[in-house]
């Protein structure tokens, strides 16, 4: 299994909502990321969990609030949000930089919508 | 500018054609990454390279470590290789190891057409 899933798969959500969007990989990577994409743009890092545990927050605004809850999951929490957060977020995973194969497997991302 | 530069930014191609895309990078890297992304879609991994070439049937990825520069390589291109494709460094730290930083370049966004 080399998955990253992403559940939901599109999400539209109003500046009051609150929601989560998940991640999950059963390849015992240890290291799993949060990334914000808008269009035509490259992927912009946000977070980073090693071993379970915030080890990377790019000054992302609190709004957004990731949670590992286990080695297999990550979530990041979605609250007051505005609409140029509207993008596409993805998840991805790797073993930790102390392994030799560092492969970044990626999800197939949320497309976000605030309106 | 950019610790990672990819060029050309747009390419067109008709299908059947030989196609480089090239990637510089200005930082100490502990690997390269080479990615592909549909419009609208995730992103798959086709390469990741520390030395030397790699080969996964029509697409080949090479990379000069001292001259700090990778190329991707596409054989007999066909339209469904239209994509983005992007390269991505994972950086060192001060002690020399890999850190969990993947440093993008802007993408090449490659149109095949029949």
């Amino acid at each position: 299994d080399t998955e990253v899933t992403q559940t939901p798969k599109h999400l539209v959500m109003g500046m009051t909502n609150k929601k989560s969007l998940k991640c999950e990989q059963h390849m015992g990577h240890r290291a799993m990321y949060w990334y914000k994409q808008k269009a035509k743009k490259p992927p912009e890092l946000m977070f980073v969990y090693s071993y379970e545990k915030l080890s990377i927050n790019e000054s992302v605004p609190s709004r957004f609030s990731p949670e590992c809850p286990n080695s297999s999951l990550l979530n990041l929490h979605l609250h007051a949000l505005q609409p140029e957060d509207s993008a596409l977020y993805l998840c991805a995973s790797s073993h930790s930089p102390g392994r030799t194969n560092t492969e970044a497997f990626f999800g197939q991302g949320t497309r976000l919508t605030v309106v | 500018k950019n610790e990672v530069e990819q060029s050309p930014q747009n390419l067109t191609a008709q299908e059947g054609e030989f196609i480089t895309i090239n990637c510089s990078y200005s930082v100490g890297i502990s690997a390269l990454h080479w990615l592909q992304q549909h419009p609208g879609g995730g992103i798959v991994s086709l390469f990741m390279l520390s030395s030397g070439k790699k080969k996964h049937g029509r697409l080949i990825a090479t990379i000069n470590i001292q001259e700090k520069h990778s190329s991707l390589h596409i054989t007999a291109s066909h339209p469904r290789d239209s994509a983005v494709y992007i390269c991505a460094v994972r950086s060192r730290d001060k002690r020399g190891g890999a850190t969990n930083k993947l440093i993008f370049g802007t993408g090449t966004l490659l149109a095949v057409q029949p």
